[in-house]
């Protein structure tokens, strides 16, 4: 089974510091999305990434960096958390075909 | 998570009956269709998947249907347990340049009583 794993499930955090919120994928996928969760506005598209290095923006890509060093690791970077980030992040990764899997999610709170 | 559903539409059934959850969609050049269930918690889960070339697709206990004319999507589950209670969320593929990029509706919650 894929497993996608995120390095933190809840997770407090003061307005302006620098956040990181690591996802990991074990099943050698090209694809790697991040999302964030929102009530009544569903998913939201942060950042995906298609291979190593490589990065494109979402729908909603301001406040927001991202990383890809490694095939298995997509990072996303708040460079100084606001309030309005609070939320539910969601990070899928993807193969050949188009069924994203998601990891357990990080609940963000910035205060 | 458990606010995920704060304005979410509702469908409350019995264990035991069938559930159909609805999704519409808004891109006719979408081709290919999936949905998810999401528990309190948890990240949204794959359930089944269809692609435009199909109108019907059966899994264990659910089956999708897809009407392209009115753009339209449905989840039927079949002697609704306990534990399908959740979050359904139906997914639009909107490639762009060939690239997979997946469109999210909003979801419903389920409810399923003893």
């Amino acid at each position: 089974d894929v497993k996608v794993t995120q390095s933190s499930r809840y997770l407090v955090k003061r307005t302006g510091e620098k956040v990181f919120l690591e996802c990991v994928q074990d099943m050698d996928h090209e694809n790697m999305f991040w999302y964030r969760q929102d009530p009544g506005l569903g998913l939201r598209l942060i950042y995906f990434s298609y291979d190593v290095k490589m990065k494109e923006k979402g729908d909603i890509p301001e406040g927001y960096s991202v990383s890809r060093e490694k095939k298995e690791r997509f990072s996303l970077i708040l460079e100084s958390a606001s309030t309005n980030q609070t939320s539910m992040y969601l990070c899928a990764s993807s193969g050949d075909r188009n069924e994203q899997f998601f990891g357990p999610g990080t609940r963000l709170t910035v205060l | 998570g458990e606010s995920v559903g704060l304005h979410l539409p509702t469908l409350s059934v019995q264990e035991g009956d069938n559930s159909i959850i609805n999704c519409a969609y808004s891109n006719s050049a979408s081709d290919y269709f999936i949905w998810y269930k999401q528990e309190s918690g948890k990240g949204p889960q794959f359930i089944i998947d269809i692609r435009s070339n199909m109108d019907k697709r059966q899994g264990q206990r659910v089956t999708v249907l897809l009407n392209k004319t009115v753009k339209h999507l449905s989840l039927q589950i079949a002697a609704t347990q306990p534990g399908d209670s959740a979050v359904y969320f139906c997914a639009e593929n909107r490639s762009r340049t060939g690239f997979q990029k997946l469109v999210f509706g909003t979801g419903t919650r389920l409810l399923v009583s003893p």
